[in-house]
């Protein structure tokens, strides 16, 4: 059965430092795996997407993801965090089928 | 830019009443869905369909229904609230031909049930 873990379920960062947040699936065929981010009260807008190929992959606003294989992983980075990165956080899996979403991380920034 | 609108935003009503959230996509996607998000974030697919005249429950059981007549509608309903549906419902759509799964999102109509 698919699946999607993320371990993490509230992180807080400081404004200008790095961030990392882990996404583990579980899937039996090759995935498609995506990052969604949801602001209070909206729907989820797509950051980045993995469908085959370069294996680290950039999306938008400023944050990229590594895909590896060996370790089922799909970790969300950005080098450098804004206060308006603090939202929630999904990392999906799926290949033609219903996304599977993971439980979601949610991102604090403080000053 | 996503074209995908729901409506209401937000809803406030008594239990028994009769509710119909609506949701209409201008992209021409075949695949529609809807989501229940839960106060602490979890999405559970409820409802998804690939074309007119086709509907699927999801994983989670819900006792709402849903209905495809046109391509770019798809309106869930609840016969009779309860506290209980107390959520917020976010639609969504895909691309057929891409077959990718990639989700296009509304920004979700947040119910509740008094």
């Amino acid at each position: 059965a698919q699946s999607v873990t993320q371990p993490d379920i509230h992180i807080t960062v400081s404004e200008g430092a790095s961030l990392e947040l882990r996404c583990n699936y579980s899937y039996g065929a090759t995935p498609y795996l995506f990052w969604y981010v949801q602001s209070p009260g909206q729907g989820l807008q797509l950051l980045l997407k993995y469908f085959s190929g370069d294996t680290l992959v950039q999306g938008i606003k400023g944050f990229e993801a590594e895909f590896k294989r060996s370790q089922s992983s799909f970790n969300l980075r950005k080098p450098s965090v804004h206060w308006s990165d603090a939202a929630e956080y999904f990392c999906a899996v799926g290949h033609g089928t219903p996304l599977v979403f993971g439980k979601g991380t949610r991102l604090s920034v403080i000053a | 830019e996503a074209d995908i609108y729901q409506t209401p935003r937000y809803l406030v009503i008594g239990t028994g009443k009769k509710i119909t959230l609506e949701c209409s996509q201008t992209m021409g996607h075949d695949k529609m869905y809807w989501y229940q998000q839960d106060p602490g974030m979890e999405l559970h697919l409820i409802h998804y369909s690939y074309g007119v005249n086709s509907t699927e429950k999801g994983d989670l059981s819900s006792e709402s229904t849903v209905s495809r007549i046109r391509t770019e509608h798809f309106p869930l309903t609840l016969e009779s609230a309860r506290p209980s549906h107390t959520s917020q419902y976010l639609c969504a759509s895909s691309d057929r031909g891409l077959n990718t799964g990639e989700l296009f999102f509304g920004e979700g109509s947040r119910l509740t049930v008094l």
